[in-house]
């Protein structure tokens, strides 16, 4: 059964980059059916599709984080990344990662526990 | 760019049916995907492809899709199930996973 962990600082100041990675095990990651996404949930309010990658390294954002926004793919460690630059007090949310199905829906099966950021 | 609205509370007393929808144009060149959210938990998929529920989803969840609307259907809803409930879409003009802005289900 595939688990997904995410890890990352909990808190990055304004203007920075941050940088969170997921860790994927259960042995589907190389899987190329599936897509591997991050989705996030500001304090108090709903899910934000923030972007998903596949094993191939292709990827699809949210176009209104597409130009501070980095999704990327490491195949050797089963993990992939999010880099989010130019940091403000909007982005303060719990970021989780995901894994996808594309197809008829695409849709999101299984979930991390999520990792809270806050910008201060 | 798409939208998909929810109304923001549905309250059902325990054991009635919970109706919870979700509009949006054209649902109906699209699939719907649904998620149960608790409180200080992730999400959950309780619904995909307008009406298929993954393994160890109770029957009493159910799932429909037509015209502007998708619908997601609690029969004989149970404490257990109050929640927060996002539908969610791929827009395949743009190539973006929309969510409704959500649904509070509260059993009373």
């Amino acid at each position: 059964q595939v688990q997904l962990q995410e890890s990352g600082p909990g808190l990055v100041k304004p203007s920075q980059t941050l940088s969170l990675t997921c860790a994927v095990s259960g042995g589907s990651f190389s899987n190329t059916y599936y897509y591997w996404s991050w989705i996030r949930q500001p304090p108090g309010k709903g899910l934000e599709w923030v972007g998903y990658i596949y094993y191939s390294g292709r990827t699809y954002y949210n176009p209104s984080l597409k130009s501070r926004l980095s999704i990327s793919v490491d195949t050797s460690r089963s993990q992939f990344s999010l880099r989010l630059s130019s940091m403000t007090a909007a982005d303060t949310a719990v970021y989780y990662c995901a894994r996808g199905i594309p197809n008829s829906g695409n849709y999101m099966d299984a979930w991390g526990k999520g990792t809270t950021v806050t910008v201060s | 760019s798409y939208d998909l609205t929810q109304p923001p509370s549905v309250s059902v007393s325990p054991g009635q049916t919970a109706s919870i929808s979700c509009s949006g144009d054209n649902w109906g060149n699209k699939y719907a995907s649904w998620y149960q959210q608790k409180p200080g938990q992730s999400p959950a998929l309780v619904m995909y492809q307008d009406n298929k529920r993954p393994s160890g989803i109770p029957e009493r969840f159910s799932g429909s899709n037509s015209g502007n609307t998708a619908t997601l259907t609690i029969s004989g809803t149970q404490a257990m199930d109050e929640a927060d409930y996002y539908c969610q879409a791929w827009d395949t003009s743009t190539e973006t996973l929309i969510f409704g802005g959500g649904t509070k289900l509260t059993v009373l």
